[in-house]
């Protein structure tokens, strides 16, 4: 089983759609959690942390499932500009430093 | 964003010559490090850095070696690129402070022939 998992997709959902992602993680002692975007060809981008108590960030959502170890993006009245890979990125405490568990990231497509 | 570059942005190299690739910040972060990316991969971690002169082998450390002489470069060099080794290659920095974000320079696409 892979430390992070996630589903490929694509999702593809028309502009003003709801959609949301999930990340898996098998580590139970994983510490720290994050969303990344990444578009095609280029470096991927904190998109938002992921805190015990979930956060918001304008139409984005993340929240942490320690219970059942998962984290989600729920993003609200999709955007053409929301196209792109979505990763998730789990750390845990190593020697001396975090070790960086990134999922293969989700791609989302939204139509017009 | 984050102030780090990366040069060269496009390389091609023939098998067996080596290649170095540098990251630079502006940051003045503790930690960086060399991640590779392929499809159906995630990024992938080579090797990292916590401090001048230390650092420390990744998952897929075969192959490449690194160097730190300033706090602000860090270096990776494939001793003799391998066509295995094509793929596209970016550098991290992060902090030491309790959130732990890492921030990624825009990449170096490298094609080994």
């Amino acid at each position: 089983r892979k430390e992070v998992e996630q589903d490929p997709g694509p999702f593809n959902v028309p502009e003003g759609a709801t959609v949301a992602f999930n990340c898996t993680y098998s580590n139970s002692a994983s510490q720290s959690f994050f969303w990344y975007r990444q578009d095609c060809r280029k470096e991927p981008k904190l998109l938002m942390s992921v805190y015990s108590s979930g956060n918001e960030d304008g139409r984005f959502t993340a929240q942490l499932n320690r219970a059942s170890q998962y984290i989600s993006l729920l993003i609200r009245d999709s955007k053409l500009s929301d196209s792109a890979t979505y990763l998730c990125v789990v750390t845990s405490e190593g020697s001396g430093t975090y070790k960086y568990i990134f999922g293969t990231g989700t791609r989302l497509k939204v139509l017009a | 964003d984050a102030g780090i570059t990366q040069s060269p942005r496009h390389k091609v190299t023939e098998t067996g010559t080596p290649v170095t690739l540098r990251c630079h910040q502006t940051e003045n972060h503790r930690y960086m490090y060399w991640y590779r990316q392929d499809p159906g991969h995630g990024l992938r971690l080579i090797h990292y850095s916590y401090g001048v002169k230390d650092t420390d082998k990744g998952e897929v450390s075969d192959g490449y070696s690194v160097s730190r002489s300033k706090t602000e470069d860090f270096l990776l060099t494939l001793e003799s690129a391998t066509s295995s080794q094509t793929s596209v290659y970016f550098c991290a920095i992060s902090g030491t402070s309790s959130v732990v974000e890492q921030y990624f320079g825009p990449g170096t696409r490298l094609t080994v022939t």
